[in-house]
């Protein structure tokens, strides 16, 4: 069975611009999570999306949308790009929504470097 | 609220030691405890998990217990190999969202 798959696994932007990053999760799986990976702040959750409506998000500012597609694949948009988005973007797919608490499986993330 | 709190890192052992890694929680339901491990250029990949008390979780030489009384979930194995050097996440799962431990990096040297 594949894993989860992010694209692009590398992203170069400047400041101001905006960018998408792309989230395949597991078949099957219907939940789709985003973390925000930094070394000063650790793993920050961003979002969760289940049968396409959020159903939960993390203490980030408006610039950070996401959705959820019918085939559960997932989008994740950052606007206006500021120097401290630089980070690592890891998507988690779950079989159901995480209020089950079921495991988190984890992507190989997007490296975002904003300059 | 929910939190999780891990040893600090790194820690560095030789090839065949012991390892404990400890992690302590804190949240308001009954919430499920997860270990995930990172290997670098990865994403995260679950090790064990522990869904109630007095629960054991194991995989691959490495073990935790579900500890209520102590809200612990330490995580232990019993001979290192350098193929084990990696980041280690605790994490609690509670109504809905999961919280991380800042990670614990693990070197074994030969």
């Amino acid at each position: 069975k594949a894993g989860v798959t992010q694209t692009p696994r590398y992203l170069i932007k400047t400041r101001g611009q905006q960018v998408t990053l792309s989230c395949s999760p597991i078949s099957g799986h219907r939940s789709v999570s985003w973390y925000q990976q930094t070394p000063g702040q650790g793993l920050q959750f961003l979002f969760e999306y289940f049968s396409e409506t959020q159903r939960n998000k993390g203490n980030f500012p408006g610039r950070f949308s996401g959705r959820q597609f019918s085939n559960s694949r997932s989008e994740m948009n950052v606007s206006t790009l500021e120097l401290g988005d630089s980070a690592l973007y890891l998507c988690a797919s779950s079989p159901f929504s995480t209020g089950l608490n079921s495991p988190l499986h984890f992507g190989n993330g997007t490296r975002l470097t904003v300059t | 609220g929910n939190s999780v709190t891990q040893m600090e890192g790194p820690v560095t052992l030789s090839e065949e030691a012991f390892l404990t890694i400890n992690c302590t929680y804190t949240a308001t339901g009954y919430p499920s405890l997860f270990w995930y491990v990172q290997y670098p250029g990865e994403g995260l990949q679950l090790l064990l998990k522990a869904t109630k008390a007095d629960d054991k979780g194991s995989n691959k030489g490495f073990e935790a217990t579900y500890r209520k009384e102590t809200t612990s979930f330490h995580l232990e194995k019993g001979s290192v190999q350098v193929s084990d050097s990696a980041v280690y996440f605790c994490a609690l799962s509670d109504s809905g969202q999961f919280y991380f431990g800042t990670g614990t990096s693990l070197t074994v040297i030969p």
